[in-house]
């Protein structure tokens, strides 16, 4: 068991560009988190899938960002054109089922910075 | 959507004295999740708590869900350095015993613990 792994640790771009985050959730979890994480404030919750299925998304995930699952294991969060307002730490969390019982394991998130 | 207040927002202590920590939910409680989390980096697993009246304890750290199940405690006994971080409760928006899976999170609070 190596944990959720999430990649790049850190991002620095420009307003304006694309960026994509990756997550390799703890194999066997067919249930992957996205969140988001501003200074001072706990995660809050953009989206998830069970297995490859993108079952919800928050009104905070806007038109400009798109996640995958596409073979049920791995993730992308892909933003694009950047904002200020988009600075943050992206978190990504795997559960085994989809039960109260399962509690979600989180990586160590990917700082995102905009200049 | 459910709200989670966190008390106190930071808290500073003397090595090995004992502290309390507050998470208050504005509806009834169907899963609760205490995790700690180090600057920068993501949230580490503490306990889960499901049913009114349940307290669970590891190593010293010790969780309680009230009867109602709109508040919850953790506390921490002879508190050392290691126990330094932050701590944030998360709720499960589940209903009639269906899981949806995300988490809501309190704000957090900052301990420290002077040596």
């Amino acid at each position: 068991d190596t944990g959720v792994s999430q990649n790049p640790r850190h991002k620095i771009t420009k307003r304006g560009q694309n960026v994509t985050f990756r997550c390799d959730p703890i194999s066997e979890h067919n249930r992957l988190y996205w969140y988001r994480q501003t200074l001072g404030q706990g995660p809050e919750f953009l989206t998830y899938f069970q297995n490859e299925a993108q079952l919800e998304k928050s009104r905070l995930l806007s038109d400009r960002f798109s996640a995958e699952r596409p073979k049920g294991s791995f993730s992308t969060l892909e933003i694009q054109r950047t904002e200020q307002g988009d600075s943050a730490m992206y978190l990504c969390a795997s559960s085994l089922g989809h039960n109260s019982n399962q509690p979600q394991h989180f990586g160590d998130g990917t700082r995102l910075s905009i200049l | 959507s459910q709200e989670l207040e966190q008390s106190p927002q930071s808290l500073i202590v003397q090595e090995g004295k004992n502290l309390t920590i507050n998470c208050t939910s504005s509806k009834t409680l169907y899963g609760l999740y205490w995790y700690k989390q180090k600057y920068g980096e993501g949230l580490i697993f503490l306990m889960m708590l499901q049913k009114g009246g349940e307290e669970k304890s590891h190593e010293k750290i010790t969780a309680k869900l009230d009867e109602k199940k709109q508040q919850s405690s953790l506390h921490i006994t002879a508190s050392q350095p290691s126990h330094a971080g932050i701590y944030l409760c998360g709720a499960d928006e589940s209903a009639g015993g269906t899981s949806y899976g995300k988490l809501t999170f309190g704000q957090g609070t900052i301990l420290t613990v002077h040596p």
